[in-house]
């Protein structure tokens, strides 16, 4: 009931390309959706969020797609560029609340 | 303005020892939360503070680990006769008032452990 199921585990895409991660979730509870990105050696760093009433939120290159019927939300990356290589964290929670934390996709943008 | 601050940034201690890792939140944030993130774990909720309420524990993994928040300002985390599998980098992180509706959580760059 409390996990977050993210995936692909890693992801290659070429500059300039999509970069598409995906996770799902199953506690209906949840009313927010943070996603993270960490660089190396670096705390996560929140990207973009969003709350189940609406679809779609997007700043800059940045896109979160959200389908509460399916209990699935989804992070795009528009012209991705190599400094956008580093790992990617959905997570979950009932408010403020403790977020739970998908395992994590590690992005490669191939210059 | 500033932000999460964690103190130390490395630490390497015996088996068996005890350690205290300290984390300062961003100035206004009334809650404070305390995360873990290892190899195999990816990244687990540990402990949560919220203004004067009682703190959430239920993700400490033992009753070696504590963690208390003076002032309701800074943290400390305690672990007491650290073992091996307590090594992992340890992440703090601050939020706006529960009351807000402002639930974004902002992490500082966390605490290395490593237990040898």
């Amino acid at each position: 009931q409390q996990q977050v199921k993210q995936s692909p585990q890693s992801l290659i895409v070429q500059k300039g390309g999509i970069s598409i991660i995906n996770c799902a979730y199953e506690n209906t509870a949840f009313d927010y959706f943070p996603w993270y990105q960490q660089f190396p050696g670096k705390g996560p760093a929140l990207l973009i969020a969003i709350r189940p009433d609406v679809s779609e939120k997007k700043e800059g290159r940045f896109t979160i797609s959200f389908n509460k019927s399916a209990k699935q939300f989804s992070l795009h990356i528009m012209d991705s560029q190599p400094g956008d290589s580093a790992t990617y964290f959905c997570a979950a929670s009932w408010g403020a609340q403790k977020l739970v934390f998908g395992q994590g996709t590690r992005l490669t943008i191939n210059p | 303005g500033a932000g999460v601050s964690q103190s130390p940034s490395n630490k390497v201690t015996e088996k068996g020892k005890d350690v205290e890792l300290r984390c300062d939140p961003i100035s206004g944030h009334t809650a404070l939360y305390w995360y873990r993130q290892s190899l195999g774990q990816g990244l687990e909720f540990l402990i949560y503070f919220q203004g004067n309420s009682a703190p959430d524990k239920s993700g400490l993994p033992s009753d070696r680990f504590s963690a208390e928040r003076t002032g309701g300002s800074v943290s400390t985390l305690t672990i007491q006769r650290t073992q091996q599998e307590d090594s992992a980098v340890y992440l703090c992180a601050s939020s706006l008032d529960f009351g807000t509706g402002v639930y974004e959580q902002y992490f500082g760059p966390g605490t290395r452990l490593t237990v040898t």
